[in-house]
């Protein structure tokens, strides 16, 4: 099974300010990883897929990059509505698909 | 638009089962694999099942493979989730989620519609 792991926990910054979550996998997944957004009490919202590409809807500052086994999704000014958590979740190797352990960013 | 609506969930004594649907409309559902993810409480996200677009394949994860049973009926766009033999473990919120493959593979695995999820208490 690979594990994906996710820092930092916590990221607290302030509106406007850019955000860099990391994603680690324990082996490499290619391109195949995706990055979701969960707000509190909602359904976790598909942002990137196949590690760079924006899902439909998705605004122009969340971006993703990497491949193997270190990921990056960056929010490039922070609004108010992205506070949230994210999590990682890879498709090379399944079953089972794995998520990671989530990064909340919450307001500075 | 894409929608998905789960029902079923409850609260149950261990050992019991249960039975969740997630009722689909919006998009033609006999071409999408489907699959359901859990959340427990104060935990992330965990991948339950996923069945194919035809209903032909099956995958689970482990700790549910032979208590749990995934199907799906293309002419009423419903997707279900049996579960039986339920442990307190299992307590979580679950969702129902769209693939984002077609019908050329058994499932692509990212999840680009999700449901707003069932809440499945098992507690004694």
């Amino acid at each position: 099974e690979i594990v994906l792991t996710q820092s930092p926990a916590t990221l607290s910054l302030s509106p406007g300010e850019r955000a860099t979550l990391s994603c680690r996998a324990s082996q490499s997944v290619n391109n195949y990883l995706a990055w979701y957004q969960q707000k509190p009490g909602q359904a976790p919202r598909l942002l990137i897929y196949d590690a760079s590409n924006r899902a439909t809807g998705i605004p122009a500052r969340f971006s993703g990059s990497g491949s193997g086994t270190d990921f990056t999704l960056t929010i490039s000014s922070l609004e108010p509505e992205d506070f949230a958590v994210y999590y990682c979740q890879q498709r090379k190797s399944w079953p089972p698909f794995t998520f990671g352990p989530g990064t909340k960013v919450d307001i500075k | 638009q894409v929608q998905l609506v789960e029902s079923g969930g409850g609260v149950v004594q261990p050992g019991t089962s249960l039975r969740l649907s997630c009722a689909a409309s919006g998009f033609t559902f006999s071409k999408y694999a489907m699959h359901w993810v859990r959340e427990a409480p104060g935990k992330g996200l965990e991948w339950v099942a996923v069945i194919s677009y035809d209903g032909n394949n099956k995958f689970y994860t482990d700790s549910v493979k032979g208590r749990f049973s995934i199907s799906r009926d293309n002419s009423k766009s419903t997707l279900w989730l049996q579960m039986n033999s339920l442990r307190a473990e299992d307590t979580a919120v679950y969702y129902c989620g769209r693939d984002q493959g077609g019908i050329t593979e058994i499932a692509r695995g990212a999840l680009d519609f999700w449901g707003r999820g069932t809440v499945v208490t098992v507690s004694s």
